[in-house]
């Protein structure tokens, strides 16, 4: 089955600088490719996700870029906030809405 | 706004008690899971269901069960409760038609 590896497991960055957050999947067969911010005692909430047939899709501060050949697919977060720190979670899919496998998440810490 | 309800946000239960977990969904989502959420592993899906009476198993099912007999709910049973099934129990659904999932709000259930 797919086996997606996030990496890293802890990030901390002052505010306003960038983080990237890395994920890598075993099964070239997945198509679908979403991002996850779990807040402390929430629950997880999409933030953006990207299809295999698109190779960067950006939504305001927030971008995702993948690369199929190389299967791996990034988180970048621009000008970090206080309430950007999260557990952020990258999952693949061989299709939306289908089952997903999930990173082992990544502990965003932004300082003010 | 689609949302998913689990009935216990807390739930301590004894070894070797059946146990069952509550999820509903009312936005008529075809597909719907079971997770279970521990630090540092991520999310490891234990069952999945895509349509009323069917269910399959994810990555990590031993130990559980799962029944779906209406299309808005999804039970997840413990059929005899062991300490290392304490753990954040999360369910989600979504539409085949795409996009990611929707979370309900987690059970955090400990066995003593």
């Amino acid at each position: 089955g797919e086996n997606v590896e996030q990496h890293p497991s802890t990030l901390s960055v002052q505010e306003g600088d960038s983080a990237v957050i890395k994920c890598t999947y075993s099964d070239s067969a997945s198509n679908y490719f979403p991002w996850y911010k779990q807040e402390l005692g929430k629950r997880p909430q999409l933030i953006i996700d990207i299809r295999s047939n698109v190779g960067e899709k950006k939504d305001q501060r927030i971008a995702v870029t993948l690369n199929k050949t190389a299967k791996h697919f990034s988180l970048h977060i621009t000008e970090t906030q206080p309430e950007d720190s999260a557990v952020y979670f990258c999952a693949a899919s061989k299709r939306a809405g289908n089952m997903l496998t999930f990173g082992g998440g990544t502990r965003l810490m932004v300082k003010p | 706004d689609v949302k998913v309800t689990q009935s216990s946000r807390y739930l301590v239960k004894r070894t070797g008690e059946k146990v069952f977990l509550e999820c509903v969904q009312d936005m008529d989502h075809e597909n719907m899971f079971w997770y279970r959420q521990d630090p540092g592993l991520g999310l490891r899906l234990i069952y999945f269901s895509y349509d009323v009476k069917m269910k399959e198993k994810g990555d990590i099912p031993e130990g559980y069960s799962v029944s779906r007999e209406k299309k808005e709910r999804f039970s997840l049973i413990l059929e005899s409760a062991s300490t290392n099934q304490t753990s954040m129990y999360l369910c989600a659904s979504s539409t085949p038609l795409g996009g990611g999932y929707t979370f309900g709000s987690g059970t955090r259930l400990t066995v003593v």
